[in-house]
Protein backbone atom coordinates (compact mmCIF):
# COMPACT_ATOMS: atom_id res chain seq x y z
CA UNK A 1 0.00 0.00 0.00
CA UNK A 2 1.27 3.70 -0.84
CA UNK A 3 2.72 5.37 2.23
CA UNK A 4 3.14 8.61 0.24
CA UNK A 5 0.44 9.60 -1.88
CA UNK A 6 0.98 12.37 -3.97
CA UNK A 7 -2.36 13.68 -6.27
CA UNK A 8 -3.01 14.20 -8.83
CA UNK A 9 0.25 12.01 -10.53
CA UNK A 10 -0.32 14.56 -13.84
CA UNK A 11 -1.59 18.33 -13.51
CA UNK A 12 -1.69 20.64 -16.09
CA UNK A 13 -2.22 24.49 -15.31
CA UNK A 14 -2.19 28.07 -16.95
CA UNK A 15 0.40 30.51 -17.28
CA UNK A 16 -0.42 32.30 -14.19
CA UNK A 17 -3.33 30.56 -12.86
CA UNK A 18 -2.25 29.46 -8.99
CA UNK A 19 -1.99 25.73 -8.52
CA UNK A 20 -1.83 23.50 -5.78
CA UNK A 21 -0.03 19.68 -5.35
CA UNK A 22 -1.25 17.78 -2.50
CA UNK A 23 0.72 15.10 -0.60
CA UNK A 24 -0.66 12.87 2.42
CA UNK A 25 1.29 10.38 4.31
CA UNK A 26 -0.13 7.39 6.50
CA UNK A 27 3.50 7.09 8.44
CA UNK A 28 3.02 9.70 11.17
CA UNK A 29 6.23 10.92 9.82
CA UNK A 30 7.50 14.38 11.71
CA UNK A 31 8.80 15.76 8.56
CA UNK A 32 7.44 15.93 5.32
CA UNK A 33 9.92 17.60 2.04
CA UNK A 34 9.16 19.36 -1.37
CA UNK A 35 11.42 18.79 -4.36
CA UNK A 36 11.34 19.72 -7.58
CA UNK A 37 13.12 17.97 -10.46
CA UNK A 38 13.20 19.12 -13.45
CA UNK A 39 13.99 16.88 -16.99
CA UNK A 40 17.83 14.80 -16.41
CA UNK A 41 18.55 16.46 -12.73
CA UNK A 42 18.73 15.92 -9.69
CA UNK A 43 15.65 16.89 -7.31
CA UNK A 44 16.01 19.93 -5.78
CA UNK A 45 14.97 20.95 -1.90
CA UNK A 46 12.22 23.42 -2.05
CA UNK A 47 11.35 23.13 1.55
CA UNK A 48 10.44 20.50 4.38
CA UNK A 49 8.43 20.88 7.79
CA UNK A 50 9.47 19.62 10.94
CA UNK A 51 6.20 19.31 12.76
CA UNK A 52 4.88 22.57 12.50
CA UNK A 53 8.15 24.16 12.26
CA UNK A 54 8.53 25.61 8.53
CA UNK A 55 11.76 25.47 6.81
CA UNK A 56 12.64 27.40 3.44
CA UNK A 57 15.57 26.51 1.19
CA UNK A 58 17.35 30.56 0.49
CA UNK A 59 17.07 29.75 -3.15
CA UNK A 60 13.23 28.24 -2.92
CA UNK A 61 11.06 31.43 -4.98
CA UNK A 62 8.50 33.64 -3.37
CA UNK A 63 6.15 31.99 -5.59
CA UNK A 64 6.45 28.78 -4.22
CA UNK A 65 4.36 28.12 -0.86
CA UNK A 66 3.60 25.33 1.49
CA UNK A 67 0.50 24.54 3.90
CA UNK A 68 0.85 21.70 6.35
CA UNK A 69 -2.81 21.25 8.46
CA UNK A 70 -2.32 18.72 10.54
CA UNK A 71 0.74 15.98 10.69
CA UNK A 72 -0.78 13.90 6.89
CA UNK A 73 -1.28 16.45 5.15
CA UNK A 74 1.14 19.06 2.82
CA UNK A 75 0.42 21.25 0.28
CA UNK A 76 2.30 23.20 -2.26
CA UNK A 77 0.87 26.51 -3.64
CA UNK A 78 2.37 27.54 -6.65
CA UNK A 79 0.55 31.14 -7.01
CA UNK A 80 1.80 31.68 -10.53
CA UNK A 81 3.13 29.51 -12.26
CA UNK A 82 5.86 30.13 -15.08
CA UNK A 83 7.29 27.68 -17.83
CA UNK A 84 10.22 27.28 -16.05
CA UNK A 85 8.07 25.84 -12.77
CA UNK A 86 7.04 22.85 -15.22
CA UNK A 87 8.48 20.03 -13.47
CA UNK A 88 8.18 16.87 -11.50
CA UNK A 89 7.63 17.67 -7.76
CA UNK A 90 8.20 15.07 -5.30
CA UNK A 91 6.94 14.50 -1.63
CA UNK A 92 8.65 12.96 0.92
CA UNK A 93 8.19 12.10 4.71
CA UNK A 94 10.92 10.67 7.01
CA UNK A 95 10.47 10.25 10.95
CA UNK A 96 14.00 12.48 12.41
CA UNK A 97 15.49 10.11 14.72
CA UNK A 98 19.20 12.12 14.52
CA UNK A 99 20.95 8.79 14.00
CA UNK A 100 20.44 8.48 10.66
CA UNK A 101 16.94 7.94 9.03
CA UNK A 102 14.89 6.58 5.91
CA UNK A 103 13.07 9.03 3.83
CA UNK A 104 10.02 7.44 1.54
CA UNK A 105 8.68 9.60 -1.37
CA UNK A 106 5.81 9.59 -3.63
CA UNK A 107 5.48 8.76 -7.13
CA UNK A 108 5.79 12.75 -7.79
CA UNK A 109 3.47 15.03 -9.62
CA UNK A 110 4.09 16.12 -13.21
CA UNK A 111 3.53 19.61 -13.66
CA UNK A 112 2.55 21.31 -17.55
CA UNK A 113 2.31 24.64 -17.88
CA UNK A 114 0.88 26.23 -20.83
CA UNK B 1 25.76 20.35 3.44
CA UNK B 2 29.04 18.24 2.89
CA UNK B 3 29.49 17.95 -0.87
CA UNK B 4 30.00 14.70 -2.68
CA UNK B 5 31.35 13.75 -6.24
CA UNK B 6 29.94 10.54 -7.70
CA UNK B 7 30.65 9.25 -11.43
CA UNK B 8 28.38 10.51 -13.58
CA UNK B 9 27.47 7.33 -15.08
CA UNK B 10 28.60 3.45 -15.24
CA UNK B 11 27.70 0.45 -17.07
CA UNK B 12 27.56 -3.05 -15.91
CA UNK B 13 26.49 -6.70 -17.09
CA UNK B 14 23.75 -8.13 -15.62
CA UNK B 15 24.68 -10.50 -13.23
CA UNK B 16 27.92 -8.79 -12.80
CA UNK B 17 28.87 -7.24 -8.97
CA UNK B 18 28.56 -3.45 -9.00
CA UNK B 19 30.55 -0.80 -7.26
CA UNK B 20 29.30 2.49 -7.21
CA UNK B 21 31.85 5.35 -5.47
CA UNK B 22 31.49 8.35 -3.67
CA UNK B 23 33.17 10.96 -1.93
CA UNK B 24 32.36 13.46 0.62
CA UNK B 25 35.58 14.49 1.99
CA UNK B 26 33.82 17.92 4.05
CA UNK B 27 31.74 15.14 5.48
CA UNK B 28 31.04 16.07 9.39
CA UNK B 29 31.78 13.62 12.35
CA UNK B 30 27.61 13.32 12.68
CA UNK B 31 26.37 12.79 9.03
CA UNK B 32 25.41 9.74 8.08
CA UNK B 33 26.12 8.33 4.69
CA UNK B 34 22.45 7.54 2.86
CA UNK B 35 22.10 6.45 -0.72
CA UNK B 36 19.04 6.85 -2.85
CA UNK B 37 18.18 5.73 -6.01
CA UNK B 38 15.57 6.58 -8.71
CA UNK B 39 14.20 4.70 -10.92
CA UNK B 40 12.92 5.57 -14.30
CA UNK B 41 9.53 7.88 -13.99
CA UNK B 42 9.51 6.90 -9.96
CA UNK B 43 10.43 8.92 -7.19
CA UNK B 44 13.43 8.15 -5.45
CA UNK B 45 14.00 5.22 -3.16
CA UNK B 46 16.01 4.16 -0.20
CA UNK B 47 18.67 1.87 -0.44
CA UNK B 48 20.59 1.92 2.41
CA UNK B 49 22.66 4.40 5.16
CA UNK B 50 25.32 3.78 7.40
CA UNK B 51 27.48 5.71 9.95
CA UNK B 52 31.09 4.06 10.17
CA UNK B 53 30.64 0.29 10.02
CA UNK B 54 29.52 -1.49 7.11
CA UNK B 55 26.14 -2.02 6.51
CA UNK B 56 24.41 -5.06 4.29
CA UNK B 57 20.71 -5.46 3.74
CA UNK B 58 18.76 -7.49 1.43
CA UNK B 59 19.74 -4.62 -1.66
CA UNK B 60 22.77 -3.74 -1.08
CA UNK B 61 25.86 -3.19 0.41
CA UNK B 62 27.57 -0.26 1.79
CA UNK B 63 31.54 0.29 2.21
CA UNK B 64 32.45 2.87 4.33
CA UNK B 65 36.33 4.04 4.00
CA UNK B 66 37.75 4.22 7.48
CA UNK B 67 37.97 8.03 7.40
CA UNK B 68 34.90 8.31 6.24
CA UNK B 69 35.56 10.51 3.09
CA UNK B 70 34.44 7.96 0.94
CA UNK B 71 31.92 4.94 0.31
CA UNK B 72 31.32 2.59 -1.83
CA UNK B 73 27.97 1.01 -2.64
CA UNK B 74 27.66 -2.56 -3.74
CA UNK B 75 24.74 -4.35 -5.99
CA UNK B 76 26.15 -7.95 -5.35
CA UNK B 77 24.52 -9.21 -8.66
CA UNK B 78 23.03 -6.29 -10.91
CA UNK B 79 19.39 -7.08 -12.84
CA UNK B 80 17.91 -4.97 -15.28
CA UNK B 81 15.64 -3.60 -12.71
CA UNK B 82 18.88 -1.96 -11.22
CA UNK B 83 19.03 0.02 -13.43
CA UNK B 84 18.55 3.94 -12.28
CA UNK B 85 19.99 6.77 -10.79
CA UNK B 86 22.22 6.13 -7.55
CA UNK B 87 22.62 9.27 -5.08
CA UNK B 88 24.73 8.99 -2.35
CA UNK B 89 23.74 11.58 0.42
CA UNK B 90 25.58 12.40 3.69
CA UNK B 91 23.64 14.44 6.36
CA UNK B 92 20.09 13.67 7.51
CA UNK B 93 21.49 13.39 11.07
CA UNK B 94 19.13 15.32 13.58
CA UNK B 95 17.00 18.05 11.73
CA UNK B 96 19.44 18.32 8.44
CA UNK B 97 17.13 17.31 5.26
CA UNK B 98 18.12 15.31 2.65
CA UNK B 99 20.40 16.91 0.07
CA UNK B 100 20.74 15.34 -4.03
CA UNK B 101 24.01 15.47 -5.77
CA UNK B 102 23.99 14.70 -9.97
CA UNK B 103 24.34 10.71 -8.70
CA UNK B 104 25.88 7.72 -11.06
CA UNK B 105 23.68 7.15 -14.12
CA UNK B 106 23.38 3.02 -13.54
CA UNK B 107 23.18 0.88 -17.10
CA UNK B 108 22.52 -2.71 -16.88
CA UNK B 109 23.46 -4.37 -20.09
CA UNK B 110 21.93 -8.13 -20.73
Amino acid sequence: DAMVIQNPRYQVTQFGKPVTLSCSQTLNHNVMYWYQQKSSQAPKLLFHYYDKDFNNEADTPDNFQSRRPNTSFCFLDIRSPGLGDAAMYLCATSRQTGRGTEAFFGQGTRLTVV
Amino acid sequence: DAKTTQPNSMESNEEEPVHLPCNHSTISGTDYIHWYRQLPSQGPEYVIHGLTSNVNNRMASLAIAEDRKSSTLILHRATLRDAAVYYCIPGNSGNTPLVFGKGTRLSVIA
